[in-house]
């Protein structure tokens, strides 16, 4: 029943390659958050957006950038993928004010 | 900087028991929370909301509660079954531009 979309659900790219994840937010939901859990952790957080612009970012390298377009969809690029970024990668998307996050079911990256 | 805990890591219990799953959060400063469901491998699921201003909410069985004083909530979940079986995650919005701040979760088995 979730209105946030992500694709694909896995993936297994090679050390050194680019990747590109995708989500598709319900209408409305103008901010969008990436996150990416290890196994048996807790989902961390990557970057935000906003409308369009980025209004926060984690601890995590240059190489994880994102977009996010008019229609409600973003993206998260990995460059010079490593093998320690093998993990699900979460999209979560609300609206404005109090409301809370809804996620999608993520995509997960295997790196070999 | 919030940080977010959550005992047990992991949990068993016999069908039909009530539990609870604490959660404890360092800054009692925070704009809401969230509890979570996620199953293996898959997304996450919100259970339950609740705003700064706000000291419980229920959903069915489920029953979710708030001291911000403490830097506490509890998920209380009455009657358990089997279904039950998941990871439980609790993340708190520090602010009302922020992202979430996870906990690692609780891993509950519900034995038949």
């Amino acid at each position: 029943e979730t209105g946030v979309t992500q694709s694909p659900t896995h993936l297994i790219k090679t050390r050194g390659q680019q990747v590109t994840l995708r989500c598709s937010s319900q209408s409305g939901h103008n901010t969008v958050s990436w996150y990416q859990q290890a196994l048996g952790q807790g989902p961390q957080f990557i970057f935000q957006y906003y409308r369009e612009e980025e209004n926060g970012r984690g601890n995590f390298p240059p190489r994880f950038s994102g977009l996010q377009f008019p229609n409600y969809s973003s993206e998260l690029n990995v460059n010079a993928l490593e093998l320690d970024d093998s993990a699900l990668y979460l999209c979560a998307s609300r609206t404005g004010g109090v409301y809370g996050y809804t996620f999608g079911s993520g995509t997960r990256l295997t790196v070999v | 900087k919030q940080e977010v805990t959550q005992i047990p890591a992991a949990l068993s219990v016999p069908e039909g028991e009530n539990l609870v799953l604490n959660c404890s959060f360092t800054d009692s400063a925070i704009y809401n929370l969230q509890w979570f469901r996620q199953d293996p491998g898959k997304g996450l699921t919100s259970l339950l909301l609740i705003q700064s201003s706000q000291r419980e909410q229920t959903s069915g069985r489920l029953n979710a509660s708030l001291d911000k004083s403490s830097g506490r909530s509890t998920l209380y979940i009455a009657a358990s079954q089997p279904g039950d079986s998941a990871t439980y995650l609790c993340a708190v919005r520090p602010s009302g531009n922020t992202p979430l701040v996870f906990g690692k979760g609780t891993r509950l088995s519900v034995i038949a």
